[in-house]
């Protein structure tokens, strides 16, 4: 099951900004793992946004960034697209006692 | 390039297997990890498992299916592979083939998935 909490939904215009957070604990964010983002196109596979944290893949447009805090993180999307209207999910490393990667709960943005 | 392959339906109790054929990479890769991935509306995303060679093979799994499941490579198909025993309707889910790259230990590459029903 998930680890990673996050808000079911955000939505936004056109040209606005969203911001999605995710937070963990002190066996997983907190401990000092990275946190990497994914964006799933209804239908789709994941895709991989951001890694180590604030990172983009080459090809992910800049309007897309990310940061780390304490237990948290999170995912900034400026500059909203319709074709950014998808589900968001932060990943982290859990506790390799019980699982190694961990979750978010998943964000469905919406463009309005 | 991740193609999987596997029934979509299967019965309770029964194993669930599915391949992921691995095209412009090698399964014998150093630098890289071979994951399955499931999810369902239930449980999200949940990691399952890994294979990944260092001068042997190792794997590692989730404890929420280590007695039910193997994860295999097959050097000579490029391939690996999943089986997951004793399934009941709460393994239902679209399972995924992913590539971890160690350098970031992110999930840069996914399988288009395949929906594993179970039900009788």
């Amino acid at each position: 099951q998930s680890v990673l909490t996050q808000p079911p939904s955000v939505s936004a215009a056109p040209g606005q900004r969203v911001s999605i957070s995710c937070t963990g604990n002190s066996s997983n964010i907190g401990a000092g793992f990275d946190v990497h983002w994914y964006q799933q196109l209804p239908g789709k596979a994941p895709r991989l946004l951001i890694y180590g944290n604030s990172n983009r893949p080459s090809g992910v447009p800049d309007r897309f960034s990310a940061s780390k805090s304490g237990s948290s993180a999170s995912l900034a999307i400026t500059g909203l697209q319709a074709e950014d209207e998808a589900d968001y999910y932060c990943q982290s490393y859990g506790n390799s006692r019980n699982d190694f990667y961990v979750f978010g709960t998943g964000t469905k943005v919406s463009v309005l | 390039q991740l193609q999987q392959s596997g029934p979509g339906l299967v019965k309770p109790s029964q194993t669930l297997s599915l391949d992921c054929a691995i095209s412009g990479d090698s399964v014998s890769s150093n630098n890289v990890m071979w994951n399955w991935i499931r999810q369902s509306p239930s449980r999200g995303l949940e990691w399952l498992g890994r294979t990944y060679h260092r001068s042997r093979w190792y794997t590692e799994y989730a404890v929420s299916v280590k007695s039910r499941i193997n994860i295999k490579a097959d050097t000579s198909k490029n391939h690996f592979s999943l089986q997951l025993s004793s399934v009941t309707p709460e393994d239902t889910a679209i399972y995924y083939c992913v590539r971890a790259i160690i350098s970031s230990d992110a999930f840069d590459f996914w399988g288009p998935g395949t929906m594993a029903t179970v039900s009788s």
